[in-house]
């Protein structure tokens, strides 16, 4: 069965520091693996998308590492803001024609001052 | 660039009315669009992808008859929940796919529906 299961599934840390988010898949075949940052009430927005041969990926503060062997993936966030208090969900392609995505629940993370 | 837009933002209607959610893609064309709903701490779920042009396909346990998929151009997929009851209720997103990037989906903002 396709899975996507992410840990922690809440976090809270407080401001300046850095956080660690898990990520394991069984999903086959797979085509790629993003990283999205939901606000509360807001759609998700992307963060990063990894391709099979990808082993890290940054953007900014955030940097997604893929290890495609163990099938398991990090959202890295360097000195968090307030601003990074979100849910961050992780999300596997099995690609073919559809391309449908299957969605991990979510980390909630909590930025406190 | 690749920016989706959902309206309305939010909406609040009695139980046995329709309701029509929009879902453009503002600069981009998009072939296929995807319709999500998602429950309060929970993941989105796929209700229905959205093919310009032809019908759209429902996901299992998904009433076709019930939400109502239109995808009349290359920038534009609706969403007509029909004769909405309270358990409609939810937070409703869409994405949309560029024509020439397969892989990619951009999400609008979501559209927050309840129903009284």
């Amino acid at each position: 069965k396709n899975q996507v299961e992410q840990s922690p599934q809440s976090l809270i840390i407080l401001e300046g520091k850095n956080c660690t988010l898990q990520c394991n898949y069984t999903v086959s075949p797979f085509s790629n693996l993003r990283w999205y940052k939901q606000d509360t009430g807001r759609g998700p927005v992307s963060l990063t998308i990894m391709t099979f041969s990808e082993n890290t990926k940054s953007n900014g503060r955030y940097t997604a590492t893929l290890d495609a062997d163990t099938k398991q993936s990090s959202l890295h966030i360097t000195a968090s803001q307030l601003s990074d208090s979100a849910s961050y969900i992780c999300v596997v392609s099995g690609g073919g024609a559809t391309n449908k995505l299957i969605f991990g629940t979510g980390t909630l993370l909590a930025v406190q001052p | 660039g690749a920016v989706v837009s959902q309206h309305p933002s939010w909406v609040i209607c009695k139980s046995g009315t329709s309701v029509k959610i929009e879902c453009r893609s503002l600069d981009f064309q998009a072939t296929t669009m995807f319709w999500y709903r998602q429950f309060p701490k929970k993941s989105l779920m796929l209700m229905a992808t959205s093919n310009e042009g032809s019908k759209a396909t429902y996901e299992q346990g998904v009433e076709k008859d019930k939400f109502l998929i239109n995808h009349a151009s290359l920038t534009l997929s609706t969403l007509t929940v029909t004769s909405a009851h309270p358990e409609d209720s939810s937070f409703y997103i869409c994405s949309a796919r560029r024509t020439e990037i397969s892989y990619e989906q951009y999400f609008g903002p979501g559209t927050r529906l309840t129903v009284t």
